[in-house]
């Protein structure tokens, strides 16, 4: 069954450290993939997005997530993070063929340290 | 557009009560999930519709939930009976196809007591 897996649940920084948080999905085939943001008391909205062409794709609030097909992982990453960064970041991927299924990992809860 | 629209926000009821959540989808988009967010277990996927039609309800819990989608700009999910671990963050989103980004609404948070 298709499936996304994030590694890190609770991940904690300070302030313009780098972060880099995993995503791998079970899919062999071709596949849409998502990061989300949640911040605290509030709905997902959507950082990023891979559809098809560079791998590497950029996002809001220089985020940015590498799709690596070999490795069935979608990385996000961001050079250096704020305090405003605190939140859940949840992967997600779109079923292919077209069913439209749209399934999310566990999330992972990010705290960043003034 | 308002985006999604969900009612009520939050919902307090009692054990064995009927519970009814609303979702309004953004105008124009085929698809419709209702998620149910937890600690525990995550953001899980219940049941999607595509043109208001259920496509797959695998992640529905039990009998107690059930999902609707009269028409193109409304849904609902009821729980009958509710219990205690029924108490979540019930999330609706949209898409407007198969493979677009979905459009979250601001979630009911349900306790049962």
């Amino acid at each position: 069954a298709q499936s996304v897996s994030q590694h890190n649940h609770h991940v904690i920084l300070s302030e313009a450290a780098s972060l880099e948080l995993g995503c791998n999905y079970s899919y062999g085939g071709t596949v849409n993939l998502f990061w989300y943001v949640q911040y605290p008391g509030q709905h997902l909205q959507l950082l990023l997005k891979y559809f098809s062409g560079d791998p590497l794709v950029k996002g809001i609030k220089g985020f940015e997530a590498e799709f690596i097909k070999s490795k069935f992982s979608f990385n996000l990453r961001k050079p250096s993070v704020q305090w405003s960064d605190t939140a859940e970041y949840f992967c997600a991927v779109n079923a292919p063929g077209n069913t439209g299924k749209l399934i999310f990992g566990q999330g992972t809860t990010l705290q960043v340290k003034p | 557009d308002a985006g999604v629209i969900q009612s009520p926000r939050h919902e307090v009821t009692e054990m064995g009560q009927e519970v009814t959540l609303r979702c309004k989808p953004i105008s124009g988009h085929d698809y419709l999930f209702w998620y149910r967010q937890t600690m525990m277990r995550g953001l899980e996927l219940l049941i999607y519709f595509n043109n208001n039609v259920p496509i797959d309800d695998s992640g529905m819990p039990e009998d107690r939930f059930s999902a609707k989608m009269p028409n193109a700009s409304f849904s609902t999910l009821k729980i009958q009976p509710s219990e205690p671990r029924d108490s979540a963050v019930y999330f609706c989103a949209s898409t407007r196809t198969a493979n677009t980004e979905a459009f979250f609404g601001q979630g009911t948070r349900l306790t049962v007591v």
